[in-house]
């Protein structure tokens, strides 16, 4: 159980143009998903957190136009790269919380991933 | 041994050997910890977490430690094998709130 999918797995671009990345909880309910941007050699950063049927909550420094978060099931979160550069190019990374784990620390199921090439 | 790169620490040890991988935090508040193995272009993936209740938790082949005294928290793999390789976070979560932050990682390389 508690299994994320991502898609697309990698995705090549050319600049100037956006890319949309889906976030799937395969077996559970997620009413919170989150978003993170991996580069190479370095942590996983909190991009946004993403609330179902409700405005995304962005991390400082992450611009909520470039970066748009959609979260219209509980199975479902997107994340849109808009008009994609070169310094966008990364390892973006969701995960989903289950609705069902009422408790109050935060466990997390992540998704395998997905490499954004910007050409 | 152990050295530090640019950005990621590694962990060189043979097969067979105890790993035992490190973890300062930072935040004084949080109180759920949790280990993660990163393979080279996947997501994290689950080991084990510990609540700030306990100071050590055994699973499979591992044990997390936790000082609270000092923030600082540790993973130790028992027997470690070449699928060991891979890069291990630490994350820390503060109870009622929604976000884990992450520590900066340390490779682990395993030699046959």
């Amino acid at each position: 159980g508690a299994v994320v999918s991502q898609h697309p797995s990698r995705v090549i671009c050319k600049s100037g143009t956006s890319v949309k990345i889906e976030c799937r909880s395969l077996d559970f309910q997620a009413t919170t998903m989150f978003w993170y941007r991996q580069f190479p050699k370095q942590s996983l950063m909190l991009m946004a957190t993403s609330n179902e049927g409700s405005k995304a909550t962005y991390e400082q420094g992450v611009e909520k136009d470039k970066f748009l978060i959609n979260h219209a099931s509980l199975t479902l979160s997107t994340l849109t790269v808009t008009s994609a550069h070169p310094e966008d190019s990364s390892f973006y990374i969701c995960s989903a919380r289950d609705t069902r784990r009422t408790g109050p620390y935060n466990e997390q199921f992540f998704g395998p991933g997905t490499r954004l090439t910007v050409l | 041994g152990e050295s530090v790169g640019l950005h990621l620490p590694t962990l060189s040890v043979q097969e067979g050997d105890n790993s035992i991988i490190n973890c300062a935090y930072s935040n004084s508040a949080s109180d759920y910890f949790i280990w993660y193995k990163q393979e080279s272009g996947k997501g994290p993936q689950f080991i084990i977490d510990i609540r700030s209740n306990m100071d050590k938790r055994q699973g499979q082949r591992v044990t997390v430690l936790l000082n609270k005294t000092v923030k600082h928290l540790s993973l130790q793999i028992a027997a470690t094998q070449p699928g060991d390789s891979a890069v291990y976070f630490c994350a820390e979560n503060t109870a009622g709130y929604s976000t884990l932050t992450f520590g900066k990682g340390t490779m682990l390389l395993v030699s046959p």
